[in-house]
C-alpha cells in the first residue's frame, strides 16, 4: 500500500533479545491498526490490533505502540523465539476506505540461535 | 487455524483462460474480503462482499469479479487472465463489516503461464 510503509526490509535477532519492527502511515484519518506474521506459504496470522483512541496495547509477548502525533506504529517482540521468524506486516484501515485493510511491503524477521 | 479455508491450493493456467477460486469464512462471520499478493509484496485489497453485496472495491479492473453466498462462503473469478495475475490470492473473514478483525485463510497460488 502506497500510504504504509516499513522502516527495514529484514531484521536480524538473536534468540531471547527484544525486536522492535517499525511502521509509518500517512493518512490521519487511519482508524484501526493491525500487524499480521506471515511464514513462508500461509496466509497471513493476526498478531495484535490497536484502534487510533489507544496509545499502546499488549499481549503475550507482543506490544503495540501507536504514535499519531508523528504517525508512527511499531511492534515489540519480547524474548524473541525461533517461531518469531516470519514477515510482519502492518496494516491500517479506515471508515472512508470501507475498511479495506491496507498493507505495508513487510518486514522479514530472522532469528538466529 | 483461523477456519477460513480456500480451494484450490495451486493452480496453473494460461493466459486469456478464467478461473475461479473459493473461500469458506470462519463460522459466524457475514464478510469476506480478497486480495492479491505479488511475491515479496503485502497483500493488495481487490474487494469486500458483505451479506452477498459488494461493499467496497480496491484498484482491480472489472475481469476480477466475485460473489458470496447465503451461508457466506464466497468466489474470485478473474478473466482474461494475464501473466501478472500471477499470486497468492488471500481470501479474510470478519464478524462484520466496520472496525472488525479480518481472519485470513491460507491462500490459493496462481500460476499463469
Amino acid at each position: 500500500g502506497e500510504n504504509v510503509g516499513l522502516h527495514l526490509p529484514t531484521l536480524s535477532v538473536q534468540e531471547g533479545d527484544n525486536s522492535i519492527i517499525n511502521c509509518a502511515y500517512s493518512n490521519s484519518a487511519s482508524d484501526y491498526f493491525i500487524w499480521y506474521k506471515q511464514e513462508s506459504g500461509k496466509g497471513p496470522q493476526f498478531i495484535i490490533d490497536i484502534r487510533s483512541n489507544m496509545d499502546k496495547r499488549q499481549g503475550q509477548r507482543v506490544t503495540v505502540l501507536l504514535n499519531k502525533t508523528v504517525k508512527h506504529l511499531s511492534l515489540q517482540i519480547a524474548a524473541t523465539q525461533p517461531g518469531d521468524s516470519a514477515v510482519y506486516f502492518c496494516a491500517e484501515t479506515r471508515a472512508n476506505s470501507g475498511y479495506a485493510l491496507n498493507f505495508g511491503k513487510g518486514t522479514s524477521l530472522l532469528v538466529t540461535p | 487455524e483461523t477456519g477460513v479455508t480456500q480451494s484450490p491450493t495451486h493452480l496453473i493456467k494460461t493466459r486469456g483462460q478464467q478461473v475461479t477460486l473459493r473461500c469458506s469464512s470462519q463460522s459466524g462471520h457475514n464478510t469476506v474480503s480478497w486480495y492479491q499478493q505479488a511475491l515479496g509484496q503485502g497483500p493488495q485489497f481487490i474487494f469486500q462482499y458483505y451479506r452477498e453485496e459488494e461493499n467496497g472495491r480496491g484498484n482491480f479492473p472489472p475481469r476480477f469479479s466475485g460473489l458470496q453466498f447465503p451461508n457466506y462462503s464466497s468466489e474470485l473469478n478473474v478473466n482474461a487472465l494475464e501473466l501478472d495475475d500471477s499470486a497468492l490470492y488471500l481470501c479474510a473473514s470478519s464478524l462484520e463489516v466496520g472496525i472488525e478483525t479480518q481472519y485470513f485463510g491460507p491462500g490459493t497460488r496462481l500460476l499463469v503461464l
